[in-house]
């Protein structure tokens, strides 16, 4: 079955970069699009972008100039990497499967980082 | 960006009573060129991640009960529990796959009266 776990530090330093792996098994990761998420503590749920199955990358307008997306098809791994984190960027954070014309089917449990001096 | 407003925030309602969730998009998910709504709904339980129930806004996803049904077109879209199970309280998100950037909803909390 497929599954996803995502790692990473906890704790981030304001100003620093945060970096996160997600670690796919179960599924070809050149395969799919793979798409990272991210939500507040007791908030909703906010899409960071992704990176398909040809290695293109798709980011939100919000993040864009901070997120870069890559993936490790010798590891089966996709990693997130977020510049000059604030506060405001403390969330759980998931990694998640999908398909051009298909939604996200399968989901890591998720990552709490938060950033704090 | 596509914006997309659930109604309402939270919702309680009495075990084995239908629970209704709406939802609405600020422009049409519907793609012309395959007729599909790119409208997706998932479940979140609290410490959990998001789970795929309904996917081009009617589907449901393998292994769900079919207790949960969508419907909907173009830009409005309900999430519908027919009969509430002590099991389905939970968050419920929309979402929009039709571009990017995706976006969800804020949620609805739904709970047993």
């Amino acid at each position: 079955q497929v599954q996803l776990q995502e790692s990473g530090p906890g704790l981030v330093k304001p100003s620093e970069t945060l970096s996160l792996t997600c670690t796919v098994s179960g599924a070809a990761i050149s395969s799919y699009y793979w798409s990272w998420i991210r939500q507040p503590p007791g908030e909703g749920l906010e899409w960071i972008g992704y990176i398909s199955d040809s290695g293109s990358t798709n980011y939100n307008p919000s993040l864009k100039s901070r997120v870069t997306i890559s993936v490790d098809t010798s590891k089966n791994q996709c990693s997130l990497k977020l510049s000059s984190v604030t506060a405001a960027d403390t969330a759980v954070y998931y990694c998640a499967r999908h398909y051009v014309s298909y939604s996200f089917d399968y989901w890591g449990q998720g990552t709490l980082v938060t950033v704090s001096s | 960006d596509i914006v997309m407003t659930q109604s309402p925030d939270s919702l309680a309602v009495s075990l084995g009573e239908r629970a209704t969730i709406d939802c609405k998009s600020s422009q049409s998910v519907l793609y012309s060129s395959d007729n599909k709504n790119y409208l997706a709904w998932f479940q979140q339980k609290p410490g959990q991640p998001p789970k795929l129930i309904i996917y081009w806004a009617s589907i449901r996803e393998s292994g769900v009960p079919d207790r949960f049904s969508g419907s909907g077109s173009g830009t409005d879209f309900t999430l519908t529990i027919s009969s509430l199970q002590a099991e389905d309280v939970a968050v419920y998100y929309c979402q929009q796959y039709y571009g990017t950037p995706y976006t969800f909803g804020q949620g609805t909390k739904l709970e047993i009266k």
